[in-house]
């Protein structure tokens, strides 16, 4: 079991739609990140939460925006994506961000997104 | 900019064999390295992570040993079993990128019975 959850498990959308992908974890972690990862290949980086503040945003389309409300969430709102935007959406958190932290990433188990 | 490298893609062996993975890296100046596993359709799970200062890590049948003046790192799986079959992916923090983790490709591993 992972101790970070992402809800839906699968979302399957149109491209006018407009969709919310949620995160959660109560392991008291100050720096949360949302990845992209497409078959066969490894985990793209999109965002960077620390202390609830945006700290990274790898040049995302603003066709997805995040929010962090709290420390222990993290939503990620969908608007107008195109078909190539269908992946596997993944949440992680570790316990800070900065080079000083060495500790592991904990990754949730995804969000497979299609897009119609 | 890191580069991360696993070589090979992918593996098979039978069950039983003890196996290494490899992972290079071109900046050595890393702040640490993790090893991670992926089964098919969910998210990964930490393995493994070894700090800069440190030469190895160990859990259970898993070894990691890292070696930051050649830039490598290897994940040794002893005694292995079908349940060990999924893609390992190795990640490094620091050199150029310091904030943010760079994967590797990854490698499949069937374990088969």
């Amino acid at each position: 079991d992972t101790e970070v959850t992402q809800t839906p498990k699968h979302l399957v959308m149109g491209m006018t739609n407009k969709k919310s992908l949620k995160c959660e974890q109560h392991m008291g972690h100050r720096a949360m990140y949302w990845y992209k990862q497409k078959a066969k290949k490894p985990p793209e980086l999109m965002f960077v939460y620390s202390y609830e503040k945006l700290s990274i945003n790898e040049s995302v389309p603003s066709r997805f925006s995040p929010e962090c409300p709290n420390s222990s969430l993290l939503n990620l709102h969908l608007h107008a994506l195109q078909p190539e935007d269908s992946a596997l959406y993944l949440c992680a958190s570790s316990q800070g961000q900065g080079a000083r932290y060495n500790s592991p990433l904990h990754f949730g188990n995804g969000t497979r997104l299609t897009v119609t | 900019k890191q580069e991360v490298t696993q070589i090979p893609a992918a593996l098979s062996v039978p069950e039983g064999e003890n196996l290494v993975l490899n992972c290079s890296f071109t900046d050595s100046a890393i702040y640490n390295l993790q090893w991670f596993r992926q089964d098919p359709g969910k998210g990964l799970t930490s393995l493994l992570l070894i700090q800069s200062s440190q030469r190895e890590q160990t859990s259970g049948r898993l070894n990691a040993s890292l070696d930051k003046s050649s830039g490598r790192s290897t994940l040794y799986i002893a005694a292995s079993q079908p349940g060990d079959s999924a893609t390992y992916l190795c990640a490094v923090k620091g050199g150029q990128g310091a904030q943010k983790l760079v994967f590797g490709q990854g490698t499949r591993l069937t374990i088969n019975p």
